[in-house]
């Protein structure tokens, strides 16, 4: 079946510190990827996305590419900040499936100052 | 502008009551997405509308779930005969038309059922 799997967290974090948090997909057909972020008390709000093979998302300093041969799509930031704290969750989307969202189940970063 | 809103924020019920839980899109956006989300998990879709009808209800876990949306804007979800493992917070998203459009959720409805 069509599923995401994520790296488990909490991840904590130094400001400043190399940001990875991996993802891996099952799907079959040709999948959009997606990070959505879930700021404490907040809705989720999309981060980026790539709808296909190659493709490189980036948004507020953070990055991900589809790759296709690993079936990944790892987020990546370069400098965390405090502010960056939140639940990174990873999700694909197939279009001929009516367009829902399958999501992993979350990852918890925590940036220290 | 206004984004998805979601009513109540919160519902406490006990089992075996009935709840209606409502959801408000962003005006204009024709699809509309009911998620649930339990603790420490991902979000799992529900049902999708496009307009008025449930184009997908895949995700509904049983019958005692339904979902309503007669006018092709407010949704309203639909919990008969409650069970504690109900207990959750129930996601709506809307996007404009469907089909890798992005979608934008709305803050959630934590049910709590005792």
């Amino acid at each position: 079946g069509n599923s995401v799997t994520q790296m488990e967290g909490p991840v904590t974090l130094s400001e400043e510190a190399f940001l990875t948090i991996n993802c891996t997909y099952t799907a079959t057909g040709y999948p959009s990827l997606f990070w959505y972020v879930q700021y404490p008390g907040e809705g989720l709000q999309l981060l980026l996305k790539a709808t296909k093979a190659d493709d490189k998302g980036s948004n507020k300093g953070f990055e991900a590419t589809y790759r296709k041969e690993t079936t990944s799509f790892h987020l990546e930031k370069g400098s965390v900040q405090v502010s960056d704290s939140a639940v990174y969750f990873c999700a694909l989307l197939l279009s001929y499936n009516t367009d829902k969202l399958i999501f992993g189940t979350g990852t918890r970063l925590q940036v220290f100052p | 502008g206004a984004g998805v809103s979601q009513t109540p924020s919160n519902k406490v019920t006990e089992k075996g009551k009935y709840v209606e839980l409502r959801c408000d899109p962003i005006s204009g956006h024709t699809a509309l997405y009911w998620y649930r989300q339990s603790l420490g998990q991902g979000p799992e879709f529900l049902i999708y509308f496009q307009g008025t009808g449930a184009a997908d209800d895949s995700g509904l876990p049983n019958d005692r779930f339904f979902a309503v949306r007669p006018e092709g804007s407010v949704s309203t979800l639909k919990i008969q005969r409650t069970e504690r493992g109900d207990s959750a917070v129930y996601l709506c998203a809307s996007s404009l038309m469907g089909t890798d459009n992005e979608q934008f959720f709305g803050p959630g409805t934590r049910l709590t059922v005792l």
